[in-house]
């Protein structure tokens, strides 16, 4: 099945810093998401991005179909950013189920 | 705003018992997941359904069974309680055609259910 790696696996940032969040994925895929996970469990949607660039508020998100990686923005980091970040994603073949990467656990500090 | 329910955040019975999930949707999805997150293992997929009263295996779905009697809601049952079924326990739900492969449409999950097997 279809392989989902995330980068770094942690990542420790001092508040107002900015980062990036990378996915690389090993097949074509339909879809793409990226979720956080806040301390209490809840995976909340950032982006539903299979190609192209998006922009949410702090957050940004560009997806490379073609060299099957996707990479994460956070600017001017806050606090509450802390969490887990997951890549997940759809393989384009028949039988495809959506695919987690480990994610990436960013810890911002005041 | 789509809005994914869970009936418990947190759950705790004894092995043996017979332990029901719930999770509601309001958005008339078509599609519904059980994922279970054990650390060390991320996300893995229990069983889905992509029609009401249809059901399909995921990758660990072993000691699990499911119903869907409503579109709106999709219970995981565990018949027979196991510690190494301690988890976190989480519902998911998308727009899909009506066949179960292929599904491209964006997931949304509900806040989890924490259960714990002693």
């Amino acid at each position: 099945g279809i392989q989902v790696e995330q980068s770094p696996p942690d990542l420790i940032l001092q508040e107002g810093a900015n980062s990036t969040l990378r996915c690389n994925f090993s097949d074509s895929v339909n879809n793409l998401q990226w979720f956080h996970q806040n301390p209490w469990g809840q995976l909340i949607n950032l982006f539903y991005i299979p190609s192209g660039t998006k922009q949410n508020g702090r957050l940004s998100a560009t997806t490379v179909a073609t060299e099957r990686y996707s990479l994460l923005y956070i600017s001017s980091s806050q606090t509450t950013d802390s969490g887990v970040y997951f890549c997940a994603v759809l393989g384009a073949g028949a039988n495809s189920k959506l695919t987690f990467g480990k994610g990436i656990t960013l810890s911002v500090r005041p | 705003d789509v809005k994914v329910t869970q009936s418990s955040r947190y759950l705790v019975k004894r092995t043996g018992e017979k332990v029901f999930l719930e999770c509601v949707q309001d958005m008339d999805h078509e599609n519904m997941f059980w994922y279970r997150q054990d650390p060390g293992l991320g996300l893995r997929l229990i069983y889905f359904s992509y029609d009401v009263k249809m059901k399909e295996k995921g990758d660990i779905p072993e000691g699990y069974s499911v119903s869907r009697e409503k579109k709106e809601r999709f219970s995981l049952i565990l018949e027979s309680a196991s510690t190494n079924q301690t988890s976190m326990y989480l519902c998911a739900s998308s727009f899909g055609p009506e066949s179960a492969w292929g599904i491209s449409y964006e997931q949304y999950f509900g806040p989890g259910t924490r259960l714990t097997v002693t």
